[in-house]
C-alpha cells in the first residue's frame, strides 16, 4: 500500500538557519503530495501541496518540489523563525483510491533564537 | 475564518466504557474523515464518511468504532468499549468536494486507563 517516510526528529536549529525536511513515498498511482504543519495546540494545518511531478508547492517561505523520479517532496525553507518551531507532516493522497491522507510519521521542528 | 471544532480536547476513560467524540465540520463541506495518531506513531486513517454512509474505513476501524452524523452539522466517532491501545490523538478534517483541501480539527486527545 502507499506509505509516506520522512527523516526522524526533533530538528533543532538557530533563527536564520537553512531548513531541509526529507520526504519520500511509495504510491500506486500519481498522488498528490502535501505537508501539513501542527502548531502547539492546534489541529494540523495545510502548508503547501503539489498535484503532479515537478510542480513546486510554495507557502510562508517554504518550498517542497513532487520529484516522481527520485519519489520526493522535500521541505525547504531559507531562513527559519522562532515561529516556525512545529511538527510537519508529509502526506500523499490518491482521488483513485478515495483521497484519504496517508501520512509521514512528523518532524518535530525546534527553532532557537 | 470557518474552522473544523472538536470536543472535548481531552477525555479521561476507564476501559471497557464507551466514548463519543465530537466533531463540528465547515457547514459547507461533504466529505468527513476521522483520523488518529498514537503517541510516538503515524497519523493513520480511519474512516470516510459521503452521503451519510462510510465510503471507506481502515483496519483499524473495528466492530467497536461507529460514526454518525446525527444532525447535519455533528459528526461523532464512537468507540464502544475501550481498550488501552485505543489512547490515542483522534482528529475530525472536512472536505468540501473529493479533491479539496481537507480542513482539520484540533484534535481530541483520549486517554483510557
Amino acid at each position: 500500500g502507499d506509505s509516506v517516510t520522512q527523516m526522524e526528529g526533533p530538528v533543532t536549529l538557530s533563527e536564520e538557519a537553512f531548513l531541509t525536511i526529507n520526504c519520500t513515498y511509495t504510491a500506486t498511482g500519481y498522488p498528490s503530495l502535501f505537508w501539513y504543519v501542527q502548531y502547539p495546540g492546534e489541529g494540523l494545518q495545510l502548508l503547501l501541496k503539489a498535484t503532479k511531478a515537478d510542480d513546486k508547492g510554495s507557502n510562508k517561505g517554504f518550498e517542497a518540489t513532487y520529484r516522481k523520479e527520485t519519489t520526493s517532496f522535500h521541505l525547504e525553507k531559507g531562513s527559519v523563525q522562532v515561529s516556525d518551531s512545529a511538527v510537519y507532516f508529509c502526506a500523499l493522497s490518491e482521488l483513485e483510491y478515495g483521497n484519504k491522507l496517508v501520512f509521514g510519521a512528523g518532524t518535530i521542528l525546534r527553532v532557537k533564537s | 475564518e470557518p474552522e473544523v471544532t472538536q470536543t472535548p480536547s481531552h477525555q479521561v476513560t476507564q476501559m471497557g466504557q464507551e466514548v463519543i467524540l465530537r466533531c463540528v465540520p465547515i457547514s459547507n463541506h461533504l466529505y468527513f474523515y476521522w483520523y488518529r495518531q498514537i503517541l510516538g506513531q503515524k497519523v493513520e486513517f480511519l474512516v470516510s464518511f459521503y452521503n451519510n454512509e462510510i465510503s471507506e474505513k481502515s483496519e483499524i476501524f473495528d466492530d467497536q468504532f461507529s460514526v454518525e452524523r446525527p444532525d447535519g452539522s455533528n459528526f461523532t466517532l464512537k468507540i464502544r468499549s475501550t481498550k488501552l491501545e485505543d489512547s490515542a490523538m483522534y482528529f475530525c478534517a472536512s472536505r468540501e468536494g473529493r479533491d479539496t483541501e481537507a480542513f482539520f480539527g484540533q484534535g481530541t486527545r483520549l486517554t483510557v486507563v
